[in-house]
């Protein structure tokens, strides 16, 4: 089964805006990392936050993490068309080792 | 540095019969791993090694074999294929089996008729 679930399935938004995806989990976790993949490829590792931090940035991505809620969201600003892809938060259980579960992913369309 | 190669790109296969789905890295990575992805499922790991001489079972492991004799190579078989293993094939690796962030190779296109 799938630790994560992420919402929404996809969104489609114009350049310029921001772009927030959601991801939920169901066990205690070590860390949570978000990934890239364009279409056709492989996946390329965005952005990791950790159970102990709350917020994150790098460049325009933003990830915020509540343990409470076990729920982490990615925030991508002022979005561009090079940002179109799909997007996966997965997540390391605390009792897994180096194993990550991936949700099902969100598709990003940016429309130039 | 290559990072992580996958060969082939994409296979066809039928019913019953067997390959070896290729993975190599060159960045002396221990832990290396295998995942399928289809359609609304996500990625699921299959099978995954953290070390040379170590293997072990991920989330959806029937039907596929493992093995690793040196720390480069991870190749993935499939013993008599089914069209349920019909997927994109995933390899990754990471410097350990504490390290957070994976690394990905371009994939597989598998189809089993």
């Amino acid at each position: 089964s799938q630790q994560g679930e992420e919402d929404p399935q996809a969104l489609s938004i114009q350049e310029g805006e921001n772009a927030t995806m959601n991801c939920s989990y169901k066990t205690s976790i070590n860390n949570l990392q978000w990934y890239r993949q364009n279409s056709g490829r492989g996946l390329v590792h965005l952005i990791l936050i950790r159970s102990n931090e709350r917020e994150k940035h790098s460049g325009r991505l933003r990830v915020t993490l509540d343990t409470s809620k076990k729920s982490s969201s990615l925030l991508i600003t002022a979005s561009r068309a090079a940002d179109t892809a799909s997007y996966f938060c997965a997540t390391k259980e605390e009792t897994s080792g180096s194993r990550l579960t991936f949700g099902e992913g969100t598709q990003l369309t940016v429309n130039p | 540095n290559a990072g992580v190669t996958q060969t082939p790109k994409f296979q066809v296969l039928k019913t019953g019969q067997s390959m070896t789905l290729q993975c190599a890295q060159d960045m002396n990575h221990e832990y290396m791993s295998w995942y399928r992805q289809d359609p609304g499922m996500g990625l699921r790991l299959i099978h995954y090694s953290v070390g040379a001489g170590i293997t072990d079972q991920g989330e959806v492991p029937n039907g596929y074999n493992v093995s690793r004799s040196t720390t480069e190579d991870f190749p993935l078989r499939l013993l008599s294929a089914a069209p349920s293993q019909t997927s994109v094939y995933f390899c990754a690796s990471s410097p350990s089996a504490g390290t957070d962030t994976q690394y990905f190779g371009p994939g597989t296109r598998l189809t089993v008729l």
